[in-house]
């Protein structure tokens, strides 16, 4: 159980584009999602909080403008990297936390991997 | 704000030897704490989670501590083997005001392990 996706898993393109990834939890329902950034040999940044139907929370020094967050239900949270640029290129993780768990427990996606030519 | 520290940042063994890696963090007043595992261009596998009213946690070969007065967590490998070559992520949930802070999951920079044949 506690199984969170993400599409695609691996995306290339053009700098100026915008790329949409997809987080769904598969089997349980996930008030909160948190995305988060890795770089290369380094840990995970945390960007974004979003609460389903509301706006997300932000992290000091992510622009919201850019990185739009959208968690619509309570199975699916997306991410858009408007305009995107090649320092934009990195490993995004999405994770969920779920409904009535009293842990606190966050269960992460596989990630997806953004290159930015 | 919470800080994670993990200690070494690379480690390299033989097979079969038994291991140790170390996380400390600022702010005893955590949630619980969690150990994953990450392989390269991977996402991240949860190990063990500690709630912070346990002191440690057992899975298979690994064992986990948690001193939360002091802030600091072990995680032990018995008789190691090449399959756990990977990064271990120690992360906490909380530190502070756990309504304003979410369930914000503060990771170190990881420990990077190989394991030798």
């Amino acid at each position: 159980g506690a199984v969170v996706s993400q599409h695609p898993s691996r995306v290339i393109c053009k700098s100026g584009t915008s790329v949409k990834i997809e987080c769904r939890s598969l089997d349980f329902q996930a008030t909160t999602m948190f995305w988060y950034r890795q770089f290369p040999k380094q840990s995970l940044m945390l960007m974004a909080t979003s609460n389903e139907g509301s706006k997300a929370t932000y992290e000091q020094g992510v622009e919201k403008d850019k990185f739009l967050i959208n968690h619509a239900s309570l199975t699916l949270s997306t991410l858009t990297v408007t305009s995107a640029h090649p320092e934009d290129s990195s490993f995004y993780i999405c994770s969920a936390r779920a409904l009535g768990f009293g842990s606190y427990e966050q269960y992460f996606g596989p990630g997806t991997r953004l290159t930015v030519t | 704000k919470q800080e994670v520290t993990q200690i070494p940042a690379a480690l390299s063994v033989p097979e079969g030897e038994n291991l140790v890696l170390n996380c400390s963090f600022t702010d005893s007043a955590i949630y619980n704490l969690q150990w994953f595992r990450q392989d390269p261009g991977k996402g991240l596998t949860s190990l063990l989670l500690i709630q912070s009213s346990q002191r440690e946690q057992t899975s298979g070969r690994l064992n986990a501590s948690l001193d939360k007065s002091s802030g600091r967590s072990t995680l032990y490998i018995a008789a190691s083997q090449p399959g756990d070559s990977a990064t271990y992520l120690c992360a906490v949930i909380g530190g502070g005001d756990l309504e304003t802070s979410g369930s914000r999951l503060t990771f170190g920079e990881g420990t990077q392990l190989t394991v030798n044949p």
